[in-house]
């Protein structure tokens, strides 16, 4: 079945600076690669996704890359703020199960 | 219009409990997932509901169980807890069971067991 694993687990980075967390899939039927944010206290809540005939997409300070060769996905953020603080789960979907990663802690520090 | 309401957003049992968790989907979701969520190990998958019909069911013992009401409501349950169960369980609702949808998640049970 599938499996999804994301990297780094934790990320700290300065106010400003631009912030990437790195998945791999190995289900080469994926098609569809979703990025959820989840604030302290809250359940996760979809920021951006990519669909596999799409190699890149942005939306203002995020951007998602995908690799489908490779079997590997990206989320971008620049000009991190303290806002973007939080956990980001990556996933990855053929038309059976929608598998999430690992989780990343993103701690943007002023 | 209203998200996805989990209650209770707290619970505490002790060892050999049963326990029963609810979810209210977005009006007009058909489809509710229920996801545990546990440090390091991230979503894990229990089970997806549509339409009072399970389509999908995760890696987990038979002591997990699930149910969908004929208004799209959703319940699970837990029995015979281990202190392994201890987690935050979401569930999430879409308006088609697509896995290329996006889903709309609850704030989350925390249950504790003791």
């Amino acid at each position: 079945g599938e499996n999804v694993e994301q990297h780094p687990s934790t990320l700290s980075v300065q106010e400003g600076d631009s912030a990437v967390i790195k998945c791999t899939y190995s289900d080469s039927a994926s098609n569809y690669f979703p990025w959820y944010k989840q604030e302290l206290g809250k359940g996760p809540q979809l920021i951006i996704d990519i669909r596999s005939n799409v190699g890149e997409k942005k939306d203002q300070r995020i951007a998602v890359t995908l690799n489908k060769t490779a079997k590997h996905f990206s989320l971008h953020i620049t000009e991190t703020q303290p806002e973007d603080s939080a956990v980001y789960f990556c996933a990855a979907s053929n038309t059976d199960k929608l598998i999430f990663g690992t989780g990343t802690r993103l701690q943007v520090f002023p | 219009k209203a998200g996805v309401t989990q209650t209770p957003r707290y619970l505490i049992k002790t060892r050999g409990q049963q326990v029963t968790l609810s979810c209210s989907p977005i009006s007009g979701h058909r489809s509710v997932s229920w996801y545990q969520q546990t440090p390091g190990q991230g979503l894990q998958f229990l089970f997806e509901y549509f339409s009072e019909t399970q389509r999908n069911k995760g890696n987990f013992p038979g002591r997990f169980s699930g149910r969908q009401f004929s208004n799209s409501r959703s319940e699970m349950n837990v029995s015979t807890l281990e202190l392994g169960d201890s987690a935050l369980y979401l569930c999430a609702s879409s308006i088609t069971a697509k896995t290329n949808e996006k889903l709309f998640f609850g704030s989350g049970t925390q249950l504790s067991v003791l």
